[in-house]
């Protein structure tokens, strides 16, 4: 089965736009976590969405938004973008039911934003 | 914020040899997993441990956890050069009741496998 699709793949913004990426998960899977990995700051957790009900967030500031959908496709919104934001952005799905902790995630191939 | 720590942050080495990565951690955890990027790409899933396993097996891969110390390692056999990439430790705050499945990556290890 098809894996978990990220569009757009690449992304050029400048400072003060605003951005949207999106994420499909595997099919039948209900759960769809982001992550942003950065050379300095490595990989961070930013939220997790269960059946379009947010559970889980991150440290990041309320620049950063995202929601899920019936069909549990996901964006997330990054507002006001600042440089730091260049990154890849990350997004994981897990299985069918509610998401525990030593579920297998997967990860699709991620979203390259650079932030000019 | 970060919790996990891997050692060492690069490591090359020749095809058939053994690579072995170290991860730390700092809080209490359920189980440890294991993923691989390659080259700036999506992560993939390798193994995970369960705090009460000590050792794990997956063909070339072995994975030890030792709790007393919050410490992992990651042991790839026979390497290939198919197996350069990078590899993160990643664990779920077991004390926190919010902290969901959000993954706690660390640094992770570079790995460079020459022919």
């Amino acid at each position: 089965k098809a894996g978990v699709t990220q569009t757009p793949r690449y992304l050029i913004k400048t400072r003060g736009q605003q951005v949207t990426l999106s994420c499909s998960p595997i099919s039948g899977h209900r759960s769809v976590s982001w992550y942003q990995q950065t050379p300095g700051q490595g990989l961070q957790f930013l939220f997790e969405y269960f059946s379009e009900t947010q559970r889980n967030k991150g440290n990041f500031p309320g620049r950063f938004s995202g929601r899920q959908f019936s069909n549990s496709r996901s964006e997330m919104n990054v507002s006001t973008l600042e440089l730091g934001d260049s990154a890849l952005y990350l997004c994981a799905s897990k299985g069918r039911g509610l998401p525990a902790p030593g579920n297998e995630q997967f990860f699709g191939p991620g979203t390259r934003l650079t932030v000019l | 914020s970060q919790q996990g720590e891997e050692d060492p942050q690069a490591l090359s080495i020749q095809e058939g040899e053994n690579a072995t990565m170290n991860c730390s951690y700092k809080t209490s955890i359920n189980n440890l997993q294991w993923y691989r990027q390659n080259s700036g790409r999506g992560l993939v899933h390798l193994i995970l441990i369960r705090s009460n396993e000590r050792e794990k097996h997956s063909g070339r891969l072995r994975v030890t956890l030792d709790t007393s110390k919050k410490s992992s390692s990651l042991l790839i056999t026979a390497s290939r050069a198919a197996d350069t990439a990078s590899y993160f430790c990643a664990t779920v705050d077991s004390r926190r009741r919010q902290a969901g499945t959000a993954l706690i990556f660390g640094k992770g290890t570079t790995l460079s496998v020459s022919s």
